[in-house]
């Protein structure tokens, strides 16, 4: 089955750029969604389709898709972007079609 | 307002089944999928279920194959789930998907807490 893999922890200073890797087999040919959970709470969609942004979301957010690697990059930290960030995408190539999580970064600021 | 609400969790016995509910309001339910997703305590996402937008299709994680079943009416999806195990202990969310992989999962519930215990 389809694996992807996120590194446990990011941390960054407020105003500091913030990047989260993404890493899976040929993950840019697929289309990659990102998550924020803070604790407690539902994830919330930050990105879709590699780099789009659902309403509501900052400009701050923005991801990119290429190779092996899919990464969302969080511009001019703040506080409250504290969270776990999970990426995911839709695989088919095993047969059994299938969401697939990362397994999360937790960002500190 | 957009909403998903999910109810029917709580304690059980392992070897038990449970019947998770979820309530769609404020957005046309019929023009989405549904997913239901998992998160054990401490945990990072897991998602164990999908039903198409008609509900002709549908896709279970392999991990849960044979014991839980997806269903979806005029405005509620479910999740039957059987011979539950202390492992499904979690926290369970649905969420609605635009149709296609392109789109993501745009709106959660607040989620359900399943106990199972030996």
């Amino acid at each position: 089955s389809y694996v992807l893999s996120q590194p446990p922890s990011v941390s960054v200073a407020p105003g500091e750029t913030a990047k989260f890797t993404c890493g899976g087999n040929n993950i840019g040919t697929k289309s990659v969604h990102w998550y924020q959970q803070k604790p407690g709470r539902a994830p919330v969609l930050v990105n879709y389709y590699n780099s789009e942004r659902p309403a509501g979301i900052p400009e701050r957010f923005s991801g990119s898709n290429s190779g092996s690697t899919a990464t969302l990059t969080i511009s001019r930290v703040e506080a409250g972007d504290e969270a776990d960030y999970y990426c995911q995408v839709w695989d088919r190539s095993s047969g059994h079609p299938s969401w697939v999580f990362g397994g999360g970064t937790k960002l500190t600021v | 307002e957009v909403q998903l609400v999910e109810s029917g969790g709580g304690w059980v016995q392992s070897g038990g089944s449970l019947r998770l509910s979820c309530t769609a309001s404020g957005f046309p339910f019929s023009g989405f999928s549904m997913n239901w997703v998992r998160q054990a305590p401490g945990k990072g996402l897991e998602w164990i279920s999908y039903i198409s937008s008609s509900g002709s299709s549908m896709y279970n994680a392999k991990s849960l194959m044979g014991r839980i079943i997806i269903s979806r009416d005029n405005a509620n999806v479910y999740l039957q789930m059987n011979s539950l195990r202390v492992d499904d202990t979690a926290v369970y969310y649905c969420a609605r998907q635009r149709i296609g992989e392109y789109y993501g999962m745009d709106v959660w519930g607040q989620g359900t807490t399943v106990i199972v215990s030996s």
